[in-house]
């Protein structure tokens, strides 16, 4: 099946540092890709979709300035968490449509989990 | 608008014995229903999914599920736990704008 990266997989920072997370879709091109947030134990949250040449859609709360999103291939998508705060740590997840497994299914990344200082 | 409700948040089976996870979804549109597996502090794996073909979809490692629209259910299960179960699994619904809803998940454990 279709392969989908995430760099990095864990990330430690200090609080109001900005972290970058890549998203890739290593055999396929994916014009839409998905960010997702995951608390322990908890479901997936979509926080943004991910249009290659276009601005990212935004779920509602989702703050745009905070979780900056850049999808400049179509290979590669870059989640970038600004100044970021303690209440930003959690497992950020992304996903990848592969058009030729059928429009719905998405790919997933393993994560990157993220813990702020 | 879409949703999914899974039934059970944990369960419980012997190595060799039946699992069964429940899921129900509610749709405006015709829906596409997944089942995911994710493994602890990893990323998430498609079991199988369902897409309008036949009701009845198997999937990876022995998973099945049966869509039944007149129930809106979309259970999944497997005939014979294996330990590597172990696991959490999402019930997924889609609809025409590609966003995926997620269930809140059902933890699987299996005992030797």
């Amino acid at each position: 099946g279709a392969v989908v990266s995430q760099h990095p997989s864990r990330v430690i920072c200090k609080s109001g540092t900005s972290v970058k997370i890549e998203c890739r879709s290593l055999d396929f091109q994916a014009t839409t890709m998905f960010w997702y947030r995951q608390f322990p134990k908890k479901s997936l949250m979509l926080m943004a979709t991910s249009n290659e040449g276009s601005k990212a859609t935004y779920e509602q709360g989702v703050e745009k300035d905070k979780f900056l999103i850049n999808h400049a291939s179509l290979t590669l998508s870059t989640l970038t968490v600004t100044s970021a705060h303690p209440e930003d740590s959690s497992f950020y997840i992304c996903s990848a449509r592969d058009p030729a497994s059928g429009r719905e299914t998405q790919y997933f990344g393993p994560g990157t989990r993220l813990l702020v200082l | 608008a879409q949703s999914v409700t899974q039934l059970d948040s944990h369960v419980s089976v012997s190595e060799g014995t039946p699992v069964l996870l429940r899921c129900n979804y509610s749709s405006s549109y015709s829906p596409s229903l997944f089942w995911y597996v994710q493994h602890p502090n990893k990323g998430l794996q498609l079991l199988l999914k369902y897409t309008s073909a036949a009701t009845l979809v198997k999937g990876i490692n022995g998973f099945e599920a049966e869509f039944k629209k007149s129930e809106t259910s979309f259970h999944l299960t497997k005939p014979s736990a294996h330990m590597s179960d172990a696991a959490e699994y999402f019930c997924v619904v889609t609809s025409n704008d590609y966003k995926l809803s997620f269930g809140a998940g059902t933890t699987v454990t299996v005992r030797a």
